[in-house]
């Protein structure tokens, strides 16, 4: 495997339920990013984990739990969900810290999207 | 505050040039990003531009950027349909870690 994967790349929950999203990162990258890309709005940055730490939360409702266990992998754990939940769940992986613009490039998975029943 | 806009939806004939524009807000970002969505993938980084340059030019990608105005554009000459695809413009702060601000994206939808 070889730069940022997701899985699953589909599913479908019901508000009652417990699912993880899983990302994996095969870059040796020390932050890890997660997003979330609804229609016809800004992608929103939910969590930022550098050097397995959390260095940020946006305000993110506590139905969405993350997890870091270590540099490569990424976790978001969710519960009683709500059907304006349903979105694309991209995740993230750059090397922190640099200087120059194309050491910031942030790397891309290619998404779980998410429907909520 | 940190806000970026973009217009929605761009169309354009095949070989023709496409611009798709950007604005931002915040006058201390450090790098400013485009990057491009395919459908069913991930976003791609296609260039970025420093904030101390005014042009920056890669094959068939000029990046244009008004420092004053703050206004971002990405200009694709000779449009194909291979370009046919959502382009988020970002901007970003230097220190700490990389917090990038997208703004909605800019669906290119490339015609014969």
């Amino acid at each position: 495997e070889t730069g940022v994967t997701q899985t699953p790349r589909h599913l479908v929950m019901g508000m009652t339920n417990k699912k993880s999203l899983k990302c994996e990162q095969h870059l040796g990258h020390n932050a890890m990013y997660w997003y979330k890309q609804s229609a016809k709005k800004p992608l929103e940055l939910m969590f930022v984990y550098s050097l397995e730490e959390r260095v940020e939360n946006n305000s993110v409702p506590s139905r969405f739990s993350p997890e870091c266990p270590n540099s490569s992998h990424l976790f978001l754990h969710l519960h009683t969900l709500q059907p304006e939940d349903s979105a694309l769940y991209l995740c993230a992986s750059s090397q922190e810290p640099s200087l120059s613009g194309r050491d910031n490039e942030q790397f891309f998975g290619p998404g779980t999207r998410l429907t909520v029943l | 505050g940190e806000d970026v806009e973009q217009s929605l939806f761009l169309s354009v004939r095949e070989g023709d040039s496409s611009v798709i524009n950007c604005t931002y807000t915040d006058s201390s970002s450090t790098y400013l990003y485009w990057y491009k969505q395919e459908p069913g993938a991930g976003l791609q980084l296609l260039t970025y531009i420093f904030s101390n340059m005014d042009m920056k030019q890669d094959q068939r990608l000029t990046v244009l950027l008004n420092k004053k105005d703050k206004h971002l554009s990405l200009r694709i000459a000779d449009t194909q349909t291979g370009d046919s695809a959502i382009y988020f413009c970002a901007e970003t702060f230097s220190g700490g870690y990389n917090k990038l601000i997208f703004g909605a994206g800019t669906r290119l939808a490339v015609h014969p």
